[in-house]
């Protein structure tokens, strides 16, 4: 099975940098998810990252490190829009992905 | 557009009565998922198909079925025996490549209370 573990929530302020933290642990590692769910809508996906390092796509990144179990994502230049739940999800085994609770990130003026 | 689509947004039932939501995909995605989610928690799987008339049981299945008739078509029942409904209920689907993990795209969800 896996354990993926994140932040319940997170402040930040408009045009700043905010990193959200994600460790897992899992039986079979077949790559890690980032999606991001505004209240009451459906999660969205913004990333997939199965190989060690930095992708970046826009203001976004993501980072994994497989040997620590852990993985970030990286927002810069944060907006108003980007107040939501990120949600770090473990991909392991053939189709089989466990979600993490989400971290509700309030970005404030 | 392509896309995934459930319907209603909101649904209010009755306890004790079956309800049916619906799925619908036009992506040609193979794979197609039923999630729910309660406050505070991750999404959980509870019926997954690969292929048409192929379902699998996910890890909170007890309560719910679903059909897998069409491939653009993947509607979950919430019977009666499923003793906690009220929820927030998302359907998804993805390509099937035959090896990894394929990215799950999700319908705008429906919500169900049960009163």
């Amino acid at each position: 099975g896996q354990n993926i573990d994140q932040p319940t929530e997170m402040t930040a302020t408009e045009g700043a940098i905010v990193q959200i933290n994600c460790t897992y642990q899992t039986s079979g590692f077949n790559g890690l998810f980032w999606y991001q769910q505004h209240a009451g809508e459906a999660p969205t996906f913004l990333s997939y990252n199965v190989l060690d390092g930095l992708e970046e796509k826009g203001r976004f990144s993501s980072f994994l490190s497989r040997s620590k179990g852990y993985s970030y994502l990286l927002l810069k230049e944060l907006q108003m829009k980007d107040s939501a739940s990120y949600l770090c999800v473990g991909a392991g085994g053939y189709q089989k992905v466990t979600f993490g609770t989400g971290t509700k990130l309030q970005v404030i003026p | 557009d392509g896309g995934i689509t459930q319907s209603p947004k909101y649904l209010f039932r009755k306890e004790g009565q079956n309800v049916t939501l619906s799925c619908e995909q036009n992506l040609n995605h193979d794979a197609m998922y039923w999630y729910r989610q309660d406050p505070g928690q991750g999404l959980r799987l509870i019926y997954y198909s690969q292929i048409v008339n192929d379902f699998q049981k996910g890890d909170i299945a007890e309560g719910y079925s679903v059909s897998r008739e069409k491939k653009e078509s993947f509607p979950l029942t919430v019977t009666s025996a499923q003793k906690n409904p009220t929820a927030f209920y998302l359907c998804a689907s993805s390509i099937r490549s035959g090896g990894g993990t394929d990215t799950q795209y999700f319908g705008p969800g429906t919500r169900l209370t049960v009163l």
